[in-house]
């Protein structure tokens, strides 16, 4: 079955860190892929999309995501964490064959001040 | 900007009843989508539908119905709630199309007692 999958559950960091996080997809053919992030008490919201081209995808604050077609992968980074960006991030993938939006399970990011 | 609401913010229903969850959309999209939200879990797609009067099953659709009656409502409805349909329902909408992002709207946390 087609699948998304998201490492890390729950992630800790202190400010100025840098983040990756990690996302993985499990579709042999052409797809679209997404990062989603959901601020506490907020909508679910686009950071960033690939859909083909430079598979370095810049998105909003800051962030970025590597589409790696042979790893099957598309992790995203942030080079300094602010405690704002304290939330929960979604990856997500578009399957052509479906049109269905298969979600990861989701990685809880808590930045300390 | 789109917007996409939903009638409630928090709902509490007891076993065996009835429950309607509403989401209107404003950007006259074509697809809209139900899905729930569960901690650990991601989102699970419940329902979708293309256009007036249609509806497709998602990964998840049993328990639950839908309907669509004008393009703008997208209308969940749980027949006869039961105790593990409490979660947090999201309601998305998006143009036609498989490269548009989903625009989500603020969730419902339903509670089944």
């Amino acid at each position: 079955a087609q699948s998304v999958s998201q490492h890390n559950h729950h992630v800790i960091l202190s400010e100025a860190a840098s983040l990756e996080l990690g996302c993985n997809y499990s579709y042999g053919g052409t797809v679209n892929l997404f990062w989603y992030v959901q601020y506490p008490g907020q909508h679910l919201q686009l950071l960033l999309k690939y859909f083909s081209g430079d598979p370095l995808v810049k998105g909003i604050k800051g962030f970025e995501a590597e589409f790696i077609k042979s790893k099957f992968s598309f992790n995203l980074r942030k080079p300094s964490v602010q405690w704002s960006d304290t939330a929960e991030y979604f990856c997500a993938a578009l399957s052509s064959n479906t049109g269905k939006l298969i979600f990861g399970q989701g990685t809880t990011l808590q930045v300390k001040p | 900007d789109v917007k996409v609401t939903q009638s409630s913010r928090y709902l509490v229903k007891r076993t065996g009843e009835k429950v309607f969850l509403e989401c209107v959309q404003d950007m006259d999209h074509e697809n809209m989508f139900w899905y729930r939200q569960d901690p650990g879990l991601g989102l699970r797609l419940i329902y979708f539908s293309y256009d007036v009067k249609m509806k497709e099953k998602g990964d998840i659709p049993e328990g639950y119905s839908v309907s669509r009656e004008k393009k703008e409502r997208f209308s969940l409805i749980l027949e006869s709630a039961s105790t593990n349909q409490t979660s947090m329902y999201l309601c998305a909408s998006s143009l036609l199309g498989d490269y548009n992002e989903q625009f989500f709207g603020p969730g419902t946390r339903l509670t089944v007692l």
